[in-house]
């Protein structure tokens, strides 16, 4: 079946600096990747939906500036958080959508940031 | 109106039980329907996919899904305490947007 890794699965980072999550479609071209963001005990949140080659649409209320994601490649999208700040802390999932299969989304395994 | 609809639960119950998680949605666009769990600290983990109506099986876990009644269920055979989990529906029309219910959680006591 399809699989998506994501990298790293864990990262501390300082405050003021940045970090990059990358998401990898190993098996299948994902021309659209989705980032979610989510909270302990909480729904997924949408944060960006990401096309291959094109600018990503961002969902209402999510820094574009602060959460920059780059879909370069059909198989890999990065999402890099810019000047974290502790509140910046949570985990963050990636997935993928295989269009040449059924319409499904598969997930990575998802990274936790925590910003000191 | 939300467009998928979850009990979050919390739900409980005995190992060996038989365990239904449920979703309602009010777009009829929707073809394709999922069902995930969740561990604690994970990526969620599609368990299955279902396209139109009709029910699927897959071990322990059937999906069955009533377009007519807007209704998608997950049923759990003889449940194990490592079915323990959120569980995840969602569904989509074109594969460009997904819309989630916002999870059942699940714990089953041995």
């Amino acid at each position: 079946g399809a699989v998506v890794s994501q990298h790293p699965s864990w990262v501390i980072c300082k405050s003021g600096t940045s970090v990059k999550i990358e998401c990898r479609s190993l098996d299948f071209q994902a021309t659209t990747m989705f980032w979610y963001r989510q909270f302990p005990k909480q729904s997924l949140m949408l944060m960006a939906t990401s096309n291959e080659g094109s600018k990503a649409t961002y969902e209402q209320g999510v820094e574009k500036d602060k959460f920059l994601i780059n879909h370069a490649s059909l198989t890999l999208s990065t999402l890099t958080v810019t000047s974290a700040h502790p509140e910046d802390s949570s985990f963050y999932i990636c997935s993928a959508s295989d269009h040449s299969g059924a319409n499904v989304l598969t997930f990575g395994a998802g990274s936790r940031l925590t910003v000191l | 109106q939300k467009e998928v609809e979850q009990d979050p639960g919390p739900l409980s119950v005995p190992e060996g039980a038989i365990v239904s998680l449920n979703c309602t949605y009010s777009n009829s666009a929707f073809q394709y329907f999922m069902w995930y769990r969740q561990y604690s600290r994970k990526g969620p983990e599609l368990l299955m996919y279902t396209y139109s109506s009709g029910n699927k099986e897959d071990g322990r876990f059937t999906a069955q899904v009533d377009k007519s009644s807007k209704y998608i269920s997950l049923f759990i055979r003889d449940s194990q305490p490592s079915d323990s989990a959120t569980y995840l529906c969602a569904m989509t029309n074109t594969g460009n947007q997904f819309y989630f219910g916002t999870g059942t959680s699940l714990t089953v006591i041995p």
